[in-house]
């Protein structure tokens, strides 16, 4: 299961944090890789990046958010977070997060419940 | 860029439906599999993964969901629609990153 949380609103210019908390697997596990997506009306589903350890741990990140974009491991609580700075209200969705496995690879086969995170002064 | 076709559809109880998924470039990746998956977002809930390379169903899917195609263009076909199959279908490829289709609202007539 997948767990987010974080706040709903933040103020133009800021950083938007949030978290997911990981049951049921490692975020350390070699096999799986944890996914940040959002939603929204003008840019439907969006991939924005995602976090994985294979001996050392890798990011990958989308290139319309590359520049401000921070996902982080926290291997004592067993979650990742996803920082997004300088936002603007085009930043306005709702967040998902979201793990691919290994062995064989699924991509994204299993969700958190998504939410919203409001852009606005 | 993935595209998505139609945009909606109606459709009754017990009848097909198609949905059409093209890549504006080849899925077939170096490993020999396609990296194309469909899922489907139920009114107030998070995306669920349907099939997965192509034509795999997920766990727990019904056999009347069938995904199929090549190279850039993909299908997802259910045989039977069923109220329960409501909802937003999204094609993704993870051959580069990740990219979604624009999706498909189905509803039931």
């Amino acid at each position: 299961q997948l767990q987010l949380s974080g706040p709903g609103l933040v103020r133009p210019s800021q950083t938007l944090s949030l978290t997911c908390a990981i049951s049921g697997d490692s975020v350390s596990s070699n096999t799986a890789a944890w996914n940040w997506i959002r939603q929204s009306p003008s840019r439907g589903l969006e991939w924005l990046g995602r976090t994985y350890y294979r001996s050392k741990w890798y990011n990958d990140f989308a290139e319309s958010v590359k520049s401000r974009i921070s996902i982080k491991s926290d291997t004592s609580n067993n979650q990742f977070s996803l920082q997004l700075n300088s936002v603007t209200p085009d930043d306005t969705a709702v967040y998902y997060c979201a793990r691919d496995v290994g062995a064989p690879y699924i991509a994204l086969d299993y969700w958190g419940q998504g939410t919203l995170v409001t852009v606005s002064s | 860029v993935m595209t998505q076709t139609p945009l909606s559809l109606s459709v009754t109880p017990g009848q097909p439906a198609s949905i059409s998924c093209k890549s504006s470039e080849s899925l077939l990746n170096s490993d020999g599999k396609t990296y194309l998956y469909w899922y489907l977002q139920r009114p107030g809930q998070s995306p669920q993964l349907l099939i997965y390379d192509v034509y795999r169903r997920f766990s727990g899917v019904p056999d009347r969901f069938s995904g199929s195609g090549s190279g850039t263009d993909f299908t997802l076909q259910i045989s039977r629609v069923e109220a329960e199959d409501v909802g937003v279908y999204f094609c993704m490829q993870s051959f580069r990153l990740k990219k979604f289709g624009q999706g498909t609202k189905v509803e039931i007539k």
